[in-house]
């Protein structure tokens, strides 16, 4: 089974700052990688598919990198609404499986 | 715009059976790629996901959970149900009901979730 590490698990940023989020994981899951954001009470909502493509509706300011076990997450600059829990979710190998999430909170 | 909604109790014994019925609005569980899926999550901890269901009634569940789980589908109430039986109070959680792309397994659209605690 695949397991994802997110790092780090805490992230104390200031608006207008670049924040970048890392996911590895422990064998190559090539690029079928995607990017969730989940704000406190409510579901997560998708934010990069294929690793680098971004959902529908999704800001410019969110990308995504990486291919087989290194992925990383950059927001360009931070929002007030982007302070949220950002979890990595594989989809190569049975059975999918999420990352640990990366906290982004204001500092 | 598709919606999904979960339904059913918040609260289960333990060594009973969880029962949750997704509805699904805005699209049909017949059309598209798509396969319908729940995902649950024990509060602080990752994301979880269970099994999926496709319109036909093919289904996958999570190796850790299989022995436990069953789901089904009504496409004529465009719903679809998870049963998970025997609960501890370690299958306390959010549960989900989740679209996932067939094609990509990503998941696109998702219910806002109901809490499930187990106790007596």
């Amino acid at each position: 089974e695949v397991v994802m590490t997110q790092s780090p698990a805490t992230l104390s940023m200031s608006p207008g700052e670049r924040a970048t989020l890392s996911c590895r994981a422990s064998q190559s899951v090539s690029s079928n990688l995607a990017w969730y954001q989940q704000k406190p009470g409510q579901a997560p909502r998708l934010l990069i598919y294929g690793a680098s493509t971004r959902a529908t509706g999704i800001p410019a300011r969110f990308s995504g990198s990486g291919s087989g076990t290194e992925f990383t997450l950059t927001i360009s600059s931070l929002q007030s609404e982007d302070f949220a829990v950002y979890y990595c979710q594989q989809y190569n190998n049975w059975p999918r499986c999420f990352g640990g999430g990366t906290k982004v909170e204001i500092k | 715009q598709v919606q999904l909604q979960e339904s059913g109790p918040g609260l289960v014994k333990p060594s009973q059976t969880l029962s949750l019925t997704c509805t699904v609005s805005g699209d049909s569980i017949n059309s598209g790629p798509y396969y319908w899926s729940w995902i649950r999550q024990p509060a602080g901890e990752r994301l979880e996901w269970i099994g999926r269901i496709f319109a036909s009634g093919s289904t996958n569940y999570s190796p850790s959970l299989n022995s436990r789980v069953t789901m089904s589908v009504d496409t004529s109430k465009n719903q679809f149900s998870l049963r998970l039986s025997s609960v501890t109070a370690a299958d306390t959680a959010m549960y989900y009901c989740v679209r996932e792309y067939k094609r990509a397994a990503y998941f696109d659209y998702w219910g806002q979730g109901t809490l499930v605690t187990v106790s007596s």
